[in-house]
């Protein structure tokens, strides 16, 4: 069936430190993903985005990592700081004729100072 | 930057209370959406609209309507409040049908039904 789940429902890193929330998707039709973080109170912001034909993408202390192989997504941030503490989430967008968007339950990134 | 906002942060309703949360968009986005998020279950979609005055029921469309009659505005509407509606709804728009686009999200409205 289709999911998109999340290794680790809570992360826990040192401020300084780089931080890793991963990722497993299921639907091999699955061509867009993309990462969000949702601060306590608001709504989800979007992070970084990569489409299948990719494997890597850079952001600004981000990086999202795609292995189509084992149907799995990463986001890295870089020098985790206090205002990374955030739900982190990763939803795919699967091309059905239209498209669905499938959301993961999230990873809250608590940042230790 | 693209900017959707919701009528209300906090909302307070009674069981049986019709109920009305308004989205607004202003980048002249084609697709809007209504998703509810509960803890551990993610966002699930409720309804969405291509157009005006189109809609599509989502994976969870039971005990809502929608209603979209400008492009600009998207309503979702509890026709008789339940407590298993206690939720935060978040409203959603992108620019188009096309599968590789981002979705941009409200700050959401938190109900709460007594």
């Amino acid at each position: 069936g289709e999911s998109v789940g999340l290794h680790l429902p809570t992360l826990s890193v040192q401020e300084g430190d780089n931080s890793i929330i991963n990722c497993a998707y299921s639907n091999s039709a699955s061509d867009y993903f993309i990462w969000y973080k949702q601060e306590s109170g608001k709504g989800p912001q979007f992070i970084i985005d990569i489409r299948s034909n990719m494997d890597k993408r850079q952001g600004q202390r981000v990086t999202v990592l795609l292995n189509k192989t084992v149907k799995h997504l990463s986001l890295q941030i870089a020098a985790t700081q206090p205002g990374d503490s955030a739900v982190y989430f990763c939803a795919e967008n699967v091309s059905t004729g239209g498209f669905k968007t499938i959301f993961g339950a999230g990873t809250r990134l608590f940042v230790k100072a | 930057d693209v900017k959707v906002t919701q009528s209300s942060r906090y909302l307070v309703k009674r069981t049986g209370e019709k109920v009305f949360l308004e989205c607004v968009q202003d980048m002249d986005h084609e697709n809007m959406f209504w998703y509810r998020q509960d803890p551990g279950l993610g966002l699930r979609l409720i309804y969405f609209s291509y157009d005006v005055k189109m809609k599509e029921k989502g994976d969870i469309p039971e005990g809502y309507s929608v209603s979209r009659e400008k492009k600009e505005r998207f309503s979702l509407i509890l026709e008789s409040a339940s407590t298993n509606q206690t939720s935060m709804y978040l409203c959603a728009s992108s620019p188009s049908g096309g599968a590789g686009e981002t979705q941009y999200f409200g700050p959401g409205t938190r109900l709460l039904v007594l």
